[in-house]
């Protein structure tokens, strides 16, 4: 079946630092890959996606490529800010309606 | 402003209990779905909804009920049968066409319903 595994957090950064928090996948068929990110007290908001091998995800200063050959969609950021701080999900959807979500990963950026 | 709205944001129940959580959207979506949150899971498909009148069983659907009797309108119900319900529960709609959901993959969320047992 899909399943997604993402890097275990919490991870704890300073401002302007770089961020990469690692997801790889299993699917069959030719999944669709996203991000997710959830703010505190928030529901979850789509961050970027990508649909295709070798499609580049990005919004908000986030990049993510889908590797088929690695099975992998790391997600990264230059330079992170407080406002960063949040819950971010790897997730995957298949030939049916289900989106398979990661463990996710907690990111605390400090001032 | 369009969106999901989920009430109530906290909620209290003592075992033996069934409480029932609101979602509503105004998006216009068929598709509506229910997760459950718990620490360092992710999120688990409850259950799911692709058009009015009809609802499939997600992953961890025992213990939890749900109706489809408006469009905008997907209530769970989490009965005394769910053996460990404290969680927060989530929301969710999105874009099907003719009762096939998009594959594009976005889901649109409400902002949770943190269910308690005392």
């Amino acid at each position: 079946g899909n399943s997604v595994t993402q890097m275990e957090g919490p991870v704890t950064l300073s401002e302007e630092a770089f961020l990469t928090i690692n997801c790889t996948y299993t699917a069959t068929g030719y999944p669709s890959l996203f991000w997710y990110v959830q703010y505190p007290g928030e529901g979850l908001q789509l961050l970027l996606k990508a649909t295709k091998a070798d499609d580049k995800g990005s919004n908000k200063g986030f990049e993510a490529t889908y590797r088929k050959e690695t099975t992998s969609f790391h997600l990264e950021k230059g330079s992170v800010q407080v406002s960063d701080s949040a819950v971010y999900f790897c997730a995957l959807s298949s030939n049916d309606y289900k989106l398979s979500f990661g463990a996710g990963t907690t990111v605390t950026v400090r001032a | 402003d369009g969106g999901i709205t989920q009430s109530p944001k906290y909620l209290f129940r003592k075992e033996g209990q069934n409480v029932t959580l609101s979602c509503e959207q105004n998006l216009n979506h068929d598709a509506m779905y229910w997760y459950r949150q718990d620490p360092g899971q992710g999120l688990r498909l409850i259950y799911y909804s692709q058009i009015v009148n009809d609802f499939q069983k997600g992953d961890i659907a025992e213990g939890y009920s749900v109706s489809r009797e408006k469009k905008e309108s997907f209530p769970l119900t989490v009965t005394s049968a769910q053996k460990n319900p404290t969680a927060f529960y989530l929301c969710a709609s999105s874009i099907s066409y003719g009762g096939i959901i998009s594959n594009t993959g976005e889901l649109f969320f409400g902002e949770g319903s943190r269910l308690t047992v005392l």
